[in-house]
């Protein structure tokens, strides 16, 4: 059975580096799943901050930043900030019309 | 501005049914694919079915297929699902969202904007 996989929690300093990486269990996550990521904060809907492996969302922050790095998608944070504490999702095309999530990073600020 | 607003979540028992309902505004609603979303209480999010632009096509997860039904109607910019012999699993948030670019994989797609979501509890 595919999963997708992602780090269950990070933390970074403020003004730090991060970077979340979204990988499947058997295989490489290549620029043909599309993968693309999203942020939720508590209560909230997910907000989509980057599409197509590395497309920044309309109003989302330069600090964002996608890539496929190895054989995995990457979300960096450069520089990060407070507001930034999030969960955070990947999701992968999978072909035939279905989609896959990763289990979501918790990010802590501090 | 692009809004989408759902509704029909409800207490449930074990064996019902319901429908949730995604009513689409600002944007045309019969050029875009349709998806639903839902989060389980504490836990990530599972994408569950989608739907092409004409409604001809139909997908799900594996994990609903058989008790779920996706639909739409273009004249009412309204996506629909409908949910069958309910489970406690089914409890969740659920968030419809419009499918940006190709659903069939011939280029990127994703999901954009999300609704708030609408909840349905599973309980007797």
């Amino acid at each position: 059975q595919t999963v997708v996989t992602q780090e269950p929690s990070f933390s970074v300093s403020p003004g730090g580096t991060v970077t979340l990486t979204c990988g499947l269990n058997s295989g490489s996550v290549s620029t043909s799943y599309y993968p693309s990521w999203h942020q939720q904060t508590p209560g909230q809907a997910p907000r989509t901050l980057i599409y197509n492996t590395n497309t920044r969302s309309s109003g989302v922050p330069e600090r964002f930043s996608g890539a496929i790095l190895g054989n995995k998608a990457a979300l960096t944070i450069t520089g990060a900030q407070a507001d930034d504490e999030s969960d955070y999702y990947c999701v992968l095309y999978m072909g035939d019309g279905n989609w896959m999530f990763g289990g979501g990073t918790k990010l802590t600020v501090l | 501005d692009v809004q989408l607003v759902e509704s029909g979540g409800a207490l449930v028992q074990p064996g019902g049914s319901l429908r949730l309902s995604c009513a689409a505004s600002g944007f045309t609603f019969s050029s875009y694919a349709m998806t639903w979303v839902r989060q389980a209480p504490g836990k990530g999010l599972e994408w569950v079915s989608s739907i092409s632009i004409s409604g001809a096509s139909t997908y799900y997860a594996d994990s609903v297929k058989g008790r779920l039904t996706i639909s739409r109607d273009n004249s009412k910019n309204t996506l629909f699902l409908e949910v069958n012999s309910v489970r406690a699993e089914d409890t969740a948030l659920y968030y419809c969202a419009r499918v940006q670019g190709d659903i069939w994989g011939k280029g990127a797609s994703w999901f954009d904007p999300w609704g708030q979501g609408t909840l349905v509890t599973v309980s007797s």
